[in-house]
């Protein structure tokens, strides 16, 4: 069974550029999550689609933003990037009914991000 | 409000040397899950371990070994015997229900370096 897939794996932007990440989940798999890594600020939640719709949502401005298909893959952009944006990003998914249950969630490898 | 506190930032073990991993959590609910996760170099968090707040029975598997424990909020992790191969760094998580989904916490991660 194949895992969570992210692309592009590495990538460099400049300043003031957008992105796109993709991110095609577990088969069967309809939660995907966005989290941000970076060496201060450890790993943190962007947000998280279930069924094409948002669930819940991270405390980043809204540079960023994601949206889920009907396949469940999903993609996440920045636009206007700042050289803080420079991290991990790593997008995660699982298995759920719509109902919480402590589901666990699987990691891609992330993307690497550079912004110059 | 959750929190899961790893109070170890960095641990340097001589290979084949016991070490342990502590995670601490906060919850008031009931019903929670905690997990363990790797994350060698490469980036990707790898899946170790799930358990329910219900279950306290200590887990082991192979090198790895699992005390949870409720009294003290506690779900630490020991490998035993450490290899060079186990130099990452660990995330503890704590999944708790939000109304329609599961909310995600990650604590800040131990980094553990194996010396050969």
């Amino acid at each position: 069974k194949a895992g969570v897939t992210q692309t592009p794996r590495y990538l460099i932007k400049t300043r003031g550029q957008q992105v796109t990440l993709s991110c095609s989940p577990i088969s069967g798999h309809r939660s995907v999550s966005w989290y941000q890594q970076t060496p201060g600020q450890g790993l943190q939640f962007l947000f998280e689609y279930f069924s094409e719709t948002q669930r819940n949502k991270g405390n980043f401005p809204g540079r960023f933003s994601g949206r889920q298909f009907s396949n469940s893959r999903s993609e996440m952009n920045v636009s206007t990037l700042e050289l803080g944006d420079s991290a991990l990003y790593l997008c995660a998914s699982s298995w759920s009914s719509g109902t919480p249950a402590g589901n666990t969630i699987y990691f891609g490898e992330g993307s690497w991000l550079t912004v110059v | 409000a959750q929190k899961v506190t790893q109070a170890q930032t960095e641990i340097s073990v001589v290979e084949k040397e016991d070490v342990t991993l502590d995670c601490v959590y906060e919850t008031r609910d009931t019903t929670y899950y905690l997990f363990w996760y790797k994350q060698p170099p490469s980036g990707e968090l790898v899946f170790l371990i799930r358990r329910n707040s219900f279950d306290e029975q200590n887990e082991i598997s192979g090198r790895y070994s699992w005390n949870f424990q409720k009294s003290t909020s506690s779900f630490n992790f020991t490998i035993t015997a450490s290899q060079v191969v186990d130099s990452a760094v660990y995330f503890c998580a704590l999944s708790v229900r939000v109304t329609s989904y599961d909310k995600v916490i990650f604590g800040p991660g131990t980094s553990l370096s194996v010396i050969p």
